[in-house]
């Protein structure tokens, strides 16, 4: 089956941590993005990548890297320069090639909780 | 810019009760609209999706029209069943790079 894979679905930290939140994608798609959501609130982005070896920050990428060696994986670290990193994060991505580039198609998340 | 305003909830309903939901944004251009819904502990799910005015998109008894005019995309489904309950995203795309705006989230509660 084609989906996107987030892993783990909880992750614990400890203050003073990074810590990489994994997504993988099977659906042959260019674009991947991460998102944070805190409860009862709608989605922020934090980076997004259109393509291999390239991405671009969102609304709120301070405390936040990722890389793009593989078209299928997009991992993201949260660093311990993030304040407030307790949150459920959503990977998702867009555009199979000769298709419409404009439906994004999100994974189960990760639920990260700093101790 | 864009922005996506949806209905605060939490909208509570009996089952098999008529559901509204509705979406109002503001953007530039010609934006592709959609809804998506997230259950419990889960990921967001595309419900449905319209690419231009008047289109309808429609999904497991959920609709909603593109309309232009009222710049609006309001979700509807004629009986909402227990399962249905989950919050409801509504947001747009616009522009290079097909990012998406989505509106805050709104959470349906349907009672036996």
């Amino acid at each position: 089956d084609g989906g996107i894979t987030q892993s783990p679905k909880y992750l614990f930290r400890k203050e003073g941590q990074n810590v990489t939140l994994s997504c993988e994608q099977n659906l042959n798609h260019d674009a991947m993005y991460w998102y944070r959501q805190d409860p009862g609130q709608g989605l922020r982005l934090i980076y997004y990548s259109q393509i291999v070896n390239d991405f671009q920050k969102g609304d709120i990428a301070e405390g936040y890297s990722v890389s793009r060696e593989k078209k299928e994986s997009f991992p993201l670290t949260v660093t311990s320069a993030q304040k407030n990193p307790t949150a459920f994060y959503l990977c998702a991505s867009s555009a199979p090639p000769g298709e419409s580039t404009d439906t994004q198609y999100f994974g189960p998340g990760t639920r990260l909780t700093v101790l | 810019g864009n922005s996506v305003t949806q209905m605060e909830g939490p909208v509570t309903l009996s089952e098999e009760a008529f559901l509204t939901i509705n979406c109002t944004y503001t953007a530039t251009g010609y934006p592709s609209l959609f809804w998506y819904v997230q259950y419990p502990g889960e990921g967001l799910q595309l419900l449905l999706k319209a690419t231009k005015a008047d289109d309808k998109g429609s999904n497991k008894g959920f609709e909603a029209t593109y309309r232009k005019e009222t710049t609006s995309f309001h979700l509807e489904k004629g009986s909402v069943q227990v399962s249905d309950s989950a919050v409801y995203f509504c947001a747009l795309t616009s522009g290079a790079g097909n990012m998406l705006t989505f509106g805050g989230g709104t959470r349906l509660m349907v009672k036996p």
